[in-house]
């Protein structure tokens, strides 16, 4: 099992749509959780952290932490074209590590369409 | 400078041939990481500096790669003897604490083996 895990996609969703993506984690010891955007040909951006179960709201972002679950997600509301980017789940310091290394998941592809 | 640079944007090597990649990250960061991004994947960690000293490379897939960073500064990945399987972005991250979220990422570098 990988330690981070998401739905690859594509997901594909009209503009003004809600879009949840999804992530599942494997060390239950994971205290700390990011979404990162990239878009194609750049590098990552961190757009949300989330340290407590429960909801993280940041402007259109929503993440939402289940650790009895070991579930994290990010809903985007009112999805824009310009939100077309493929989104990374990311856990620091997974296996026990304190300097804060990242284990990411494969990304999942988002595209907005108007 | 106000970013992490790194440096050449593109590579093309043959197989077989010895490449260098360059970061320069933001002056004063502490932590420096290394991670490489297959195409359609999330990054995968390679190594960790912090200051001069390499603390982690566990995640080097091979003893072909080498990084260095002996001032505590500008560090240096060296692959030898590239492969097809090493075509990948190399992503160069730097930090002035050892958490996760105080990340800056660079440009990266696209490498091509023909």
């Amino acid at each position: 099992q990988k330690e981070v895990e998401q739905n690859s996609g594509p997901l594909s969703v009209p503009e003004g749509a809600i879009a949840s993506l999804n992530c599942t984690y494997s060390d239950r010891g994971s205290q700390s959780f990011f979404w990162y955007r990239q878009y194609s040909g750049k590098s990552p951006e961190l757009i949300m952290f989330i340290y407590s179960n429960g909801d993280k709201e940041d402007g259109r972002f929503t993440a939402q932490l289940n650790k009895a679950s070991q579930y994290v997600s990010l809903l985007i509301r009112d999805s824009q074209p310009s939100d077309s980017a493929t989104y990374l789940c990311a856990v620091p310091n997974a296996g026990g590590t304190s300097y804060g290394k990242l284990t990411f998941g494969q990304g999942t592809i988002l595209t907005v369409h108007p | 400078g106000a970013g992490v640079s790194q440096s050449p944007r593109y590579k093309v090597a043959k197989r077989g041939q010895d490449v260098a990649l360059r970061c320069d990250p933001i002056s004063g960061h502490v932590s420096l990481f290394w991670y490489q991004q297959a195409l359609g994947q999330g990054p995968e960690f390679l190594t960790y500096f912090q200051n001069e000293a390499q603390l982690d490379k566990s995640g080097l897939p091979s003893d072909r790669f080498f990084a260095e960073r002996p001032e505590g500064s500008v560090s240096t990945l060296k692959i030898q003897r590239t492969q097809q399987e090493d075509s990948a972005v190399y992503l160069c991250a730097s930090s002035s604490i050892g958490r996760a979220y105080g990340y800056t990422f660079g440009s990266g570098t696209r490498l091509t083996v023909v």
